[in-house]
């Protein structure tokens, strides 16, 4: 069975400082995926960034960067320069392989507020 | 483009009342599903579908049906609602290629 951990509840950090959200994932599929979701206030999903488990490199976008690290089978995000409205719920999400759709496997989120 | 719409966005039921939960994509995307969020947890899937006239259980599917009679559309049925089905309903569809997922941008759901 799959499973997503999301080890920090709440996190809080200083605008325009760095933040490192946390993921581990337990899966023993050859061949997934792993996304980042943020949910502000208003509620709506809204993708930030995406990792293959075969992509060689960290996948970036923007102020977001996915620090995956297959071995110990981690996939944190890492937010740089907050901002305030970066203040959502975040969610670490699996997808197993490529025939699975629109199915994904959720943690249970981390509230991150960022401080003035 | 519209990309994933879901009606209502609201709606109180009474215990054993039953409605429908529309979702619609206009990508044409092949995969769509639907997912529960209750409060202070992750989504969990309820019901998803590959194509028309092809659907499947997730991980939390009693108390709810689904039919996918067009690509476009994959209406979530609650047959007789309970206090447990309150909730957030997020609907989601993907192409066959690529990863992306869409959102609709969720129902909430009070059964009193």
């Amino acid at each position: 069975a799959q499973k997503i951990t999301q080890t920090q509840p709440g996190m809080f950090v200083q605008e325009k400082e760095a933040v490192t959200l946390d993921c581990t994932y337990d899966t023993s599929d050859p061949s997934y995926g792993l996304f980042w979701y943020k949910q502000p206030s208003s509620g709506e999903m809204i993708f930030l960034i995406y990792q293959g488990s075969y992509d060689q490199q960290n996948a970036t976008e923007g102020r977001y960067s996915l620090n995956f690290q297959k071995a110990r089978k981690s996939a944190n995000l890492v937010i740089s320069a907050s901002q305030l409205g970066d203040s959502a719920m975040y969610f670490c999400a699996m997808r197993r392989g490529e025939t699975s759709g629109s199915r994904l496997t959720f943690g249970e989120g981390t509230q991150l507020t960022v401080n003035p | 483009n519209a990309g994933v719409t879901q009606t209502p966005k609201f709606q109180v039921l009474k215990t054993g009342q039953s409605m429908t939960l529309q979702c619609a994509q206009d990508m044409n995307h092949e995969y769509m599903s639907w997912y529960r969020q209750d409060p202070g947890m992750g989504l969990r899937l309820i019901h998803y579908s590959v194509g028309a006239g092809i659907t499947d259980q997730g991980e939390v599917p009693n108390g709810y049906n689904v039919s996918r009679s067009t690509t476009e559309d994959f209406p979530l049925r609650l047959l007789s609602a309970a206090p447990s089905q309150t909730s957030v309903y997020f609907c989601a569809s993907r192409l066959l290629v690529g990863h992306t997922i869409y959102f609709g941008e969720g129902s909430w759901l009070t059964v009193v």
